[in-house]
């Protein structure tokens, strides 16, 4: 089955890098079609898409945050990791990693998510 | 980027009444290519609906989607204790994807 998990660390301080890694297990993000992002929620906020990467290494990002994200993968781990620079307060937020759909830009499997505190 | 507007913020009601959740676009969604998650206290959100009315895998035939355009409708048939939550829709036609502001099911 599809499982995905979230690590990284629970704390960082304003103007920081965070690096956050996504290790999946039940599909192959080297296989056509296969599609991975992450997406990120405030505390007692709404949900709000951040970046995906596709199985032939397109990139897409959020308009927003474009200049501060990076999303790669690693086929051979099975993982997928995010960086976002320039960490501020207003960044803390629970970062969630996700499987995009075959057909459609939803998110069929989720991880738990990684609460991440900005904070010095 | 499509704006997607949910209501009511939040909704009371007892066990075994009917809910019905309200998703209203900005402009009209690709394909109807909207989904609804459902996302319990600690949770990482559920996917319940996608194409705007078929239920994802494992999802009690108590939820139904509906709603073509720019207006959508998620509604639970009879609330149990289980269905507290914040639902969302989400908007998966057009790029970036966009989620509402969510709605809140309390069970009295």
């Amino acid at each position: 089955q599809v499982t995905l998990r979230e690590s990284g660390p629970a704390l960082v301080k304003p103007t920081q890098t965070l690096t956050l890694t996504c290790s999946f297990s039940g599909f192959s993000l080297s296989t056509t079609g296969e599609c991975m992002g992450w997406i990120r929620q405030p505390p007692g906020k709404a949900l709000e898409w951040l970046a995906r990467i596709d199985w032939d290494d397109d990139q897409f990002y959020n308009t927003s945050l474009r200049t501060r994200l990076t999303i790669s993968k690693d086929t051979s781990k099975n993982q997928v990791v995010l960086t976002m620079t320039n960490m501020d307060p207003v960044d803390t937020a629970t970062y969630y990693c996700v499987r995009k759909a075959r057909k459609w830009n939803y998110f069929d499997f989720w991880g738990r998510g990684i609460l991440v505190t900005v904070s010095s | 980027e499509i704006v997607l507007t949910q209501s009511p913020g939040t909704l009371s009601l007892s066990p075994g009444e009917r809910a019905t959740l309200s998703c209203r676009a900005s402009q009209s969604v690709i394909d109807n290519c909207l989904v609804w998650y459902q996302q319990k206290p600690g949770q990482a959100p559920r996917l319940l609906i996608y194409g705007a009315s078929s239920r994802a895998t494992g999802i009690p035939d108590r939820f139904s989607g509906s709603g073509s355009g720019r207006v959508f409708t998620l509604t639970i048939s009879r609330l149990e204790p289980e269905d507290c939550a914040v639902f969302y829709c989400q908007q998966c036609g057009s790029t970036p994807p966009t989620f509402g502001q969510g709605t809140k099911v309390e069970i009295k």
